[in-house]
């Protein structure tokens, strides 16, 4: 069963700093992996989706990349501002079983400090 | 505006009642996902659907049940049989079920009473 893990839990930085957040799955049988970002009390915003081809993907200061292989993701983020402060969600479409839904880390909540 | 909406906001359920959370999408997505989302963990599936008049169990579906009669609509119903309904409940809708990013709704927070 694909199990989807999200280190660190929390995460907090000053403006400005360039940080990673990392995801790692079990399975690499997957169709492609998708970074989301939730604020509090709302529902989720997709960031990017990386193609279980594909390596990487940019979108602004955001940039996603994919060693499938090896069970991991990161997303990196540049110049981090305030706004920037939410939880990230990475989650995984597994190839098994025909059409498998979307499995979900526990997310890395991220506070960054002005 | 084209996107998922969800209804209501806030849900108060008394012991042993039943109730429905709406979910509406107007991206014209075949595929349509009903999540539950307690602290401090992931979004754990409960019902999906690919197709109308079709749908299948995810990892939580006892206590739950769905319809799809419409393509565009996906409604929940928390019955009494679930023993902790108490969550933030998340609709998703996808073009079709493989390759497609994922679009949430707003969410409805259910407590029982």
């Amino acid at each position: 069963k694909q199990e989807v893990t999200q280190i660190p839990a929390a995460l907090s930085v000053p403006e400005g700093e360039n940080l990673v957040l990392n995801c790692s799955f079990t399975d690499s049988a997957i169709y492609n992996l998708q970074w989301f970002r939730q604020d509090p009390g709302k529902g989720l915003t997709s960031l990017l989706l990386i193609q279980s081809s594909q390596r990487e993907q940019t979108s602004g200061r955001l940039n996603a990349s994919l060693d499938k292989s090896s069970g991991r993701s990161t997303l990196y983020i540049a110049a981090s501002q305030p706004g920037d402060s939410a939880t990230y969600l990475c989650a995984v479409k597994g190839m098994n079983g025909g059409n498998t839904p979307l499995v979900f880390g526990k997310g890395t909540r991220l506070s960054v400090i002005a | 505006d084209g996107g998922i909406t969800q209804s209501p906001k806030y849900l108060f359920r008394k012991e042993g009642q039943n109730v429905t959370l709406s979910c509406e999408q107007n991206l014209n997505h075949d595929a349509m996902y009903w999540y539950r989302q307690d602290p401090g963990q992931g979004l754990r599936l409960i019902y999906y659907s690919q197709i109308v008049n079709d749908f299948q169990k995810g990892d939580i579906a006892e206590g739950y049940s769905v319809s799809r009669e419409k393509k565009e609509s996906f409604p929940l119903t928390v019955t009494s049989a679930q023993k902790n309904p108490t969550a933030f409940y998340l609709c998703a809708s996808s073009l079709s079920g493989r390759t497609d990013t994922q679009y949430f709704g707003p969410g409805t927070r259910l407590t029982v009473l």
